[in-house]
This record gives structure tokens, C-alpha cells and sequence, in this order.
């Protein structure tokens, strides 16, 4: 069966931290890799990956995909209390374009 | 920038009724998708819509279930005799090409009484 697994499940940092949030995942005819940030409603498209080894960057927030370890990060440096959100993944496979999600990692950066 | 929107954003309904849940799309988006989230549980795929019909569906989507595109900008899920297990967020998502990432409304919370 299909699976996104994320960790951790949460976590409370101060402002200005560095965070490494986790996702790895097991998905037959892997397409690719989303990562959304949740704050109260509407996932919010953060970035979509699909070569290993290759870093996309949008300001403070950075992402990676390792294609033969089946996982992906999500860095976020220098970080302000507008970052905390709900970070979900998801992975799209080629069979069906379905999104399989992950439970999420809830952040919560204190001032 | 352009967004899905979803209506009503809050729908409160008797066990049994049936409901509608509606959607606008991005407009020239063509790939259409309606997902739930259960409260505290991860997001799970509901179905996929994509020159009008469906192409894609999960477990969940029985005969229960329907989309509809009745015209050129809603997309509608209609859930019909609502069970109390309904209760959930919806979310509705679009995208204008598979190369894509989807992009979602800000939901319809469904609670079922």
C-alpha cells in the first residue's frame, strides 16, 4: 500500500531557528513530491519536486528530493512566527495523478 | 492571483439530507478534484474530474458521491443521505495542466448532525 510518512509530527522552536522538517515515502510509480504549508484553511502550494538532488529555494524556505532514499526535506531558516502552519506532503503517482498525503508536521515558532 | 473558491464555507446539515458542496475553479484550469480531512486525520483523495467525467476515484467515493460541472465554472460534489461520518472539511482543488501542482479553496467544513 501507498504511503507518505512525516516527522515529526510537531514541533516548538524560537524565532530565528533553522528546521528540517521529514518525508519520506513508499509509492509505486512515484511522480512527484508537494510539499503544501496549512495554516487555517487552504493548503498552500509551497513546492513541487521531481528530480533527486535538485534544491529549490523561495526566500527562507528551501526543499530537496532523494529519489533513491525515498525522501524529501523542507528547511526553513531564519524562522518568524508566521511560519507556524501545518507542512503537509504529498506524493502524485503516474498511475492515477492521485495525491497521497502525509499526516502533516504541525510547527509552532514561539517570539 | 487567481484562486479556487469554495461555497458555503461552513454547511450544517441533518443526517440523511443530502448536501451540495461548490467549487470555482481557476479559470482555464482543466484537472478538477475534490478531497476531504476528517478532523485531527490526514487529507484523502476523493476523486479526480477531468474532461467532464470522472477519471479517477478513491474507495471512499461511492455511490454516495457525484460531481457535477453543470457549466463552464462551478464544479459541485452532491453527497446524498448523509451519514454522520461525513462530517469533514472539503476541499476542492484545480490545475490547469498534470506538469502542475494543485491548487486548493479554502474548504467547506460539513458537519452532520
Amino acid at each position: 500500500e501507498d504511503k507518505v510518512v512525516q516527522s515529526p509530527l510537531s514541533l516548538v522552536v524560537h524565532e530565528g531557528d533553522t528546521v528540517t522538517l521529514n518525508c519520506s515515502y513508499e509509492v509505486t510509480n512515484f511522480r512527484s513530491l508537494l510539499w503544501y504549508k496549512q495554516e487555517k484553511k487552504a493548503p498552500t502550494f509551497l513546492f513541487m519536486l521531481t528530480s533527486s538532488g535538485i534544491e529549490k529555494k523561495s526566500g527562507r524556505l528551501s526543499s530537496i528530493l532523494d529519489k533513491k532514499e525515498l525522501f524529501s526535506i523542507l528547511n526553513i531558516t531564519a524562522t518568524q512566527t508566521g511560519d507556524s502552519a501545518v507542512y503537509l506532503c504529498a506524493v502524485e503517482a503516474w498511475s492515477n495523478y492521485q495525491l497521497i498525503w502525509g499526516a502533516g508536521t504541525k510547527l509552532i515558532i514561539k517570539p | 492571483e487567481p484562486e479556487v473558491t469554495q461555497t458555503p464555507s461552513h454547511q450544517v446539515t441533518q443526517m440523511g439530507q443530502e448536501v451540495i458542496l461548490r467549487c470555482v475553479p481557476i479559470s482555464n484550469h482543466l484537472y478538477f478534484y475534490w478531497y476531504r480531512q476528517i478532523l485531527g486525520q490526514k487529507v484523502e483523495f476523493l476523486v479526480s474530474f477531468y474532461n467532464n467525467e470522472i477519471s479517477e476515484k478513491s474507495e471512499i467515493f461511492d455511490d454516495q458521491f457525484s460531481v457535477e460541472r453543470p457549466d463552464g465554472s462551478n464544479f459541485t460534489l452532491k453527497i446524498r443521505s448523509t451519514k454522520l461520518e461525513d462530517s469533514a472539511m472539503y476541499f476542492c482543488a484545480s490545475r490547469g495542466t498534470v506538469n502542475q501542482p494543485q491548487h486548493f479553496g479554502d474548504g467547506t467544513r460539513l458537519s452532520i448532525l
